[in-house]
């Protein structure tokens, strides 16, 4: 069974950078898409962007000025790096995975980390 | 972008009834269309992929139809634990983009 865990902090200054990183265990394949996803209070999902097996990257037009994915495949981890916070940021964000075998669905996704930016 | 629009927002619903929500894409994006259901500070789940296909262990009561801009999922007899927010998502062309939801609550 997969899992998916983000971890982080829960509070981040505005003009700061935040920095996730979801670890993966039970196993993957090398058809993954690793997303970040996040939901501001109250309102719905936004997918943020995703970073592939082989490092590829692909985000957002929306945030991609601000955003930096990678993943470490030796670790079994992914991080989402923000930069420039403002309280517009302040959401629960979600790691999950993408799958070509299921249509790139997110069939597996964390708990979620909710980021409050605030000073 | 490929926007995703869903209908209705919410709806009341008792158990036993069937409840069908609809998701139209701005553009065709073939058979990639996805649906979660989401409750309360959880993560959100996948029902169906692929327009159709159910994922494995959501109970046969979940089914998909549609092709092209048009798409609904279909509740056959809503049961107690099905109340939740719901959501399409389109993955045929990044950005990846979601409907805005459709929360279906107990009449």
């Amino acid at each position: 069974q997969v899992q998916l865990q983000e971890s982080g902090p829960g509070l981040v200054k505005p003009s700061e950078t935040l920095a996730l990183t979801c670890t993966v265990s039970g196993g993957s394949n090398s058809n993954n898409y690793w997303s970040w996803i996040r939901q501001p209070p109250g309102k719905g999902l936004q997918w943020i962007g995703y970073v592939y097996n082989n490092g590829r990257t692909n985000y957002s037009p929306s945030l991609e000025s601000r955003v930096t994915i990678s993943v470490d495949t030796s670790k079994n981890q992914f991080s989402l790096k923000v930069r420039s916070l403002t309280a517009a940021d302040t959401a629960v964000y979600y790691c999950a995975r993408g799958d070509d075998s299921s249509w790139l669905s997110f069939d597996y996704w964390g708990q979620g980390i909710l980021v409050t930016v605030s000073s | 972008d490929f926007q995703m629009t869903q209908s209705p927002s919410s709806l009341s619903a008792s158990v036993g009834d069937r409840v069908s929500i609809t998701c139209r894409a701005s553009q065709s994006i073939s058979l990639y269309l996805n649906w979660y259901q989401q409750k309360p500070g959880k993560a959100p789940k996948l029902l169906i992929y692929g327009t159709s296909n159910l994922q494995s262990g959501v109970p046969s009561r979940f089914s998909g139809s549609g092709s092209g801009i048009d798409f609904t999922l279909t509740i056959s007899s809503l049961q107690p634990e099905d109340f939740a927010t719901y959501y399409c998502h389109q993955s045929y062309s990044t950005p990846w983009t979601f409907g805005q939801g459709t929360k279906v609550e107990i009449k």
